[in-house]
């Protein structure tokens, strides 16, 4: 079974600042997606960014970046010129291409913006 | 446009008893999926609709649950009887059928579930 790694359970940035979340994950599959979402206080998550695994540019959205690292399965989230309302909990996900539409979630990273 | 609405936002019951979830989806969305997080842990998935029917039912930890989405609109999840490990924070998410290869998940704001 695909298996998500978060090892920062928390996390802290400077306003302004840029700050790295870390995910792996484990497969055997080729094809795939990554997901990061976003869950503020009390509210429902949201999607940050998607990446393809077929697709070796890294995604991009505004302030929010990936690295994506295929052979080594990792898919780190970089966030620029953290703004306060970036704090919130912080998914990465995987959903096979070929195997269901189920998603894996990591444990999440609890990021704090600090002004 | 209306996002995923869930249904209690907060529940507390007694072990035993008998608590049903329900969920809304998006307009539309064919696919509706519900995920339980245990605090601390993991997001997990339980199961996946395609209108009414059951695509997928692996993730269900046992009999005590059961699903429903009538006439392919809202769904509901039923915990009877509840048990102490039952506790967290229940998602659901739903998803068009559409010809994108990828498609995202809309979350609910979850229902947070706390077993005594």
């Amino acid at each position: 079974a695909q298996t998500v790694t978060q090892s920062q359970p928390e996390m802290s940035v400077q306003e302004a600042e840029t700050v790295t979340l870390s995910c792996t994950y484990d497969t055997s599959e080729s094809d795939y997606y990554l997901f990061w979402y976003k869950q503020p206080p009390s509210r429902q998550m949201i999607l940050v960014i998607r990446q393809e695994a077929y697709k070796q540019q890294n995604a991009t959205e505004n302030r929010f970046s990936v690295n994506f690292q295929k052979a080594a399965k990792s898919f780190s989230l970089k966030i620029s010129d953290s703004q306060l309302g970036d704090a919130a909990m912080y998914f990465c996900a995987y959903r096979s291409a070929n195997t269901g539409n189920q998603f894996y979630f990591g444990t999440g990273t609890s990021l704090t913006v600090i002004p | 446009e209306a996002g995923v609405t869930q249904f209690p936002s907060h529940s507390v019951i007694e072990k035993g008893q008998t608590v049903t979830l329900r969920c809304d989806p998006i307009s539309g969305h064919d696919n509706l999926y519900w995920y339980r997080r245990v605090m601390g842990k993991e997001i997990k998935f339980l199961l996946h609709f395609v209108k009414e029917s059951k695509q997928d039912e692996s993730g269900m930890p046992n009999n005590r649950f059961l699903a429903e989405r009538t006439g392919g609109t809202y769904s509901t999840l039923k915990v009877q009887p509840a048990e102490l490990e039952d506790s967290g924070v229940y998602f659901c998410a739903t998803s068009t059928s559409g010809r994108a290869r990828v498609t995202e998940q809309f979350f609910g704001p979850g229902t947070r579930l706390t077993v005594l």
